[in-house]
């Protein structure tokens, strides 16, 4: 069964340095999200992409994030100078169909730890 | 207000009970709903879309209410492997998919 795969699983960083995290969405889908989820939180969008640009994003979403979907493939999120506040469980999810239809298939999450 | 709220949980219920979740949304252009399952730190798993006629999968009934703005799960018979976070998710008009707090379900036995 096609999943979406994320990598790292979990990363250590010191406040300040960067960080991209990367996800592999299953390959014939056309939305792109990025979710966090801080420990035993609720899951919080972030950013949705679609046709290779952002169409929406979270008030989370500041200017130290970033997305970019490089080579057809890859999908990163990138947090330029990472605060404590970023220590989260970071979700990529893709969905394949427009319209009503269409379930969200998550990754298993790369758990970020800034210290 | 937020964009989609739920019941707070948790609900700790004997296996067998039933149980009944609900959800509320804010946004009336929103355009399709489902329930998702959660375990202890793992990805959210799709367990029902919600259709407006109301649906039924197994011991699960998910219902709709456009003119309220609600959405319902019902568990009956409850498992212990029923235990997890259920989350109430909405589709927006711009296919962005919001969810809600989620809502903690402990089955004891």
């Amino acid at each position: 069964e096609p999943e979406v795969t994320q990598t790292p699983s979990h990363q250590v960083t010191q406040m300040g340095q960067e960080v991209i995290l990367r996800c592999v969405p299953i390959s014939n889908h056309l939305y792109f999200y990025w979710y966090r989820q801080i420990l035993g939180q609720k899951v919080e969008f972030l950013v949705s992409f679609y046709n290779n640009e952002i169409s929406e994003k979270s008030e989370i979403f500041d200017d130290q994030f970033s997305v970019e979907r490089p080579d057809g493939s890859n999908f990163t999120l990138k947090i330029r100078s990472t605060k404590l506040e970023d220590s989260a469980m970071y979700f990529c999810a893709s969905r394949g169909q427009t319209g009503n239809t269409g379930e969200l298939f998550f990754g298993e999450g790369s758990r970020l730890t800034v210290l | 207000r937020k964009e989609v709220e739920q019941d707070p949980g948790p609900f700790n219920v004997p296996e067998g009970a039933t149980v009944a979740f609900n959800c509320t949304y804010s946004n009336s252009a929103s355009q399709s709903f489902f329930w998702y399952r959660q375990d202890c730190r793992k990805e959210p798993k799709l367990l029902m879309s919600v259709y407006s006629s109301g649906n039924e999968d197994g011991r699960f009934t998910a219902q709709l209410n456009r003119a309220s703005q609600y959405i319902s799960l019902l568990i009956r018979d409850s498992k212990l492997s029923d235990s997890a976070t259920y989350l109430c998710v909405v589709k927006r008009r711009n296919n962005d998919m919001r969810f809600g707090a989620g809502t903690r379900l402990t089955v004891k036995p």
